[in-house]
């Protein structure tokens, strides 16, 4: 069965300062993943997928992420954030195969920005 | 993308009632997927519903608790039955654009189980 691991329950940092938030996945083959975003009583925002090909993906908001296979990991980055990005950030992996499946998601990250 | 739509987006219930949500679409989709999120929570399937089938559900959910409508390919619904206050969650709708394989989702119904 697939899993996600965000061992980061919160993380504080300054604003402007630069930003990783850890993902780890277990799944059988090349998976897809996603880093979704949730505000505060907002629904969820994709931040960026990766699906094949290059390994550091760019996202919207200035985010990206490096799927490392080797280390089944998928870590976001930001080189500097800014106090709107804080929030909740979710990893999640979906299946590769055919057909649609749901995704599975980490815990989450709450990230809270210090002025 | 998709824009999704969702009613009602916040609900105080008995407990021992139920409550329909109901889940839109902007454009028509093979598969949509109810999610719910617990109090603090990450996101937990629930099932998917597939048009013209019955919906597929996950491990601990079942389908007296959770009934699940999917009359045409922009409209879903997902039914709280018999609720009891660990019932009390955010429920999310989502749908997946084929094209990209990317998932979308609605901004949730918040259900207060009293």
């Amino acid at each position: 069965a697939q899993s996600v691991t965000q061992p980061d329950i919160h993380i504080t940092v300054s604003e402007g300062a630069s930003l990783e938030l850890r993902c780890n996945y277990s799944y059988g083959a090349t998976p897809y993943l996603f880093w979704y975003v949730q505000s505060p009583g907002q629904g969820l925002q994709l931040l960026l997928k990766y699906f094949s090909g290059d390994t550091l993906v760019q996202g919207i908001k200035g985010f990206e992420a490096e799927f490392k296979r080797s280390q089944s990991s998928f870590n976001l980055r930001k080189p500097s954030v800014h106090w709107s990005d804080a929030a909740e950030y979710f990893c999640a992996v979906g299946s590769s195969g055919g057909g649609a499946d749901g995704l599975t998601f980490g815990k989450g990250t709450h990230l809270i920005i210090q002025p | 993308s998709a824009v999704i739509s969702q009613k009602p987006s916040r609900d105080i219930c008995q407990r021992g009632t139920s409550l329909t949500i109901q889940c839109q679409v902007d454009s028509q989709v093979t598969m949509m997927f109810w999610y719910r999120q617990q109090p603090g929570q990450s996101l937990t399937l629930i099932a998917t519903a597939n048009q013209g089938s019955e919906a597929t559900y996950e491990s601990g959910f079942v389908i007296d608790k959770f009934p699940i409508s999917r009359p045409n390919l922009t409209f879903s619904t997902l039914t709280v039955s018999n609720m009891s206050p660990e019932d009390s969650s955010i429920y999310l709708c989502s749908v997946e654009v084929v094209e990209s394989r990317v998932q979308y989702f609605g901004p949730g119904t918040r259900l207060t189980v009293t």
